[in-house]
């Protein structure tokens, strides 16, 4: 079973609309959640860290669910420059290396 | 620097040469790591090292690889007798203690 699993899409979504995205990961141990966005042809880049409470950043709202190992990532009022692949990415327990998911490819029609 | 530099940016060579990464990372980083993207595929973990050591290196695919960091500021990614399969993007990232990643942009590496 791979670390970390991710519906690969693509979505296509009107702008304006809210999409959410979801992964799950298989070793309940790990502590450290992100989502990391990447361009076509560009490195991956930070898009938010996942707390336990839940965070909001702006249109972005990350989710963690322990109980059932699975983040997610809520966007709302989707603009064209949200159009990328969203990767979902979790430490390796006792590690200071992070797995990453295969990627959720969004991409916003106008 | 003020981000994560790779060089070079593209890499073409023939199968079974010798080529060399190169990672130059933000300054007072000390953690780097090596991560290697097929198209389509997330990036799978390679080698972290802390300093000048490799402190995990269980992501390497075989012994055609290999990467050092001899002064614990650049570093440089190694494969021998390259293969096809080996063609890819490689990824170096850099972080402070505690924080997340930073790429840099990476050097996609063709081996024909």
């Amino acid at each position: 079973r791979k670390e970390v699993e991710q519906d690969p899409g693509p979505f296509n979504v009107p702008e304006g609309a809210t999409v959410a995205f979801n992964c799950t990961y298989s070793n309940s141990a790990s502590q450290s959640f992100f989502w990391y966005r990447q361009d076509c042809r560009k490195e991956p880049k930070l898009l938010m860290s996942v707390y336990s409470s839940g965070n909001e950043d702006g249109r972005f709202t990350a989710q963690l669910n322990r109980a059932s190992q699975y983040i997610s990532l809520l966007i709302r009022d989707s603009k064209l420059s949200d159009s990328a692949t969203y990767l979902c990415v979790v430490n390796r327990p006792g590690a200071n290396n992070l797995f990453f998911g295969t990627g959720t490819r969004l991409t916003v029609i106008p | 620097g003020a981000g994560v530099s790779q060089t070079p940016s593209n890499k073409v060579t023939e199968k079974g040469k010798y080529v060399e990464l190169r990672c130059d990372p933000i300054s007072g980083h000390t953690a780097l790591y090596w991560y290697r993207q097929s198209l389509g595929q997330g990036p799978e973990f390679l080698i972290y090292f802390q300093g000048t050591g490799a402190a995990d290196d269980s992501g390497l695919p075989n012994d055609r690889f290999f990467a050092v960091r001899p002064e614990g500021s650049v570093s440089t990614l190694k494969i021998q007798r390259t293969e096809r399969g080996d063609s890819a993007m490689y990824l170096c990232a850099s972080s402070r203690e505690g924080t997340g990643y930073t790429f840099g942009s990476g050097t996609r590496l063709t081996v024909v």
